[in-house]
């Protein structure tokens, strides 16, 4: 069955900090996809990265980047310089594909607090 | 603007009065899936429909009940709703056939059943 952890429930940093998510799967499967979302307060899901098991180039997206590791099946989201407005939940996604369902497997999510 | 509508956002009701949430999506996609997202336990699928007519159970489907008449309305239905589905639910659609598109997600409904 294929797994995601997501060890840090929560996070507290100051802002300017630099923070890490962590992120580690588990899955048989040799083709798969990783996702991370984001939960802000209002409560809806905000895609912000997909990666497939066969591109480990890591990504940069202006303060947001992604570290992905298959030798330790992991793929870390780091925030740089964080800004109060990156308060939210974040939860890291594994999509296995079955017969056609594109199903995610959620971890349970690390609740990010940027203190002003 | 491209979007996936459910209704309502907030709803409480008592215990076996039957409830539909509805899902609408405006971007043709023929993959449609319901989650409901509880405290420490992340965001679980409960039916999904690859397209008109096709639906099927995803991990924790009981209680619940789907129809696919149209491609771009998924509701969910509860027949008789029981506190234990008291959660935070997402419907979410994608393109179907592309491997690994992302999901995008309705703003979800806050369900509470007393």
């Amino acid at each position: 069955a294929q797994k995601v952890t997501q060890a840090q429930t929560e996070i507290s940093v100051v802002e300017k900090e630099d923070v890490t998510l962590d992120c580690v799967y588990e899955t048989r499967d040799t083709t798969y996809y990783l996702f991370w979302y984001k939960q802000p307060p209002s409560g809806e899901l905000v895609f912000l990265i997909r990666r497939n098991s066969f591109d480990e180039q890591n990504e940069i997206s202006g303060r947001y980047s992604w570290n992905f590791q298959k030798s330790t099946s992991s793929f870390n989201f780091t925030i740089t310089a964080s800004q109060v407005v990156d308060s939210a939940v974040y939860f890291c996604a594994l999509s296995e594909r079955h017969f056609g369902n594109e199903k995610l497997t959620f971890g349970t999510g690390t609740r990010l607090t940027i203190i002003p | 603007e491209a979007q996936v509508t459910q209704n309502p956002r907030y709803l409480i009701t008592v215990t076996g009065k039957k409830l539909t949430v509805t899902c609408s999506q405006n971007m043709n996609h023929e993959y449609m899936s319901w989650y409901r997202q509880d405290p420490g336990l992340g965001l679980r699928q409960i039916y999904y429909s690859m397209n008109v007519e096709v639906t099927d159970k995803g991990d924790v489907p009981e209680g619940y009940k789907v129809s696919r008449k149209e491609k771009r309305n998924f509701p969910l239905i509860l027949e008789s709703p029981s506190p234990n589905q008291t959660s935070l639910y997402f419907c979410a659609s994608s393109q179907a056939g592309v491997a690994g598109s992302p999901l995008h997600f309705g703003n979800g409904t806050r369900l509470t059943v007393t």
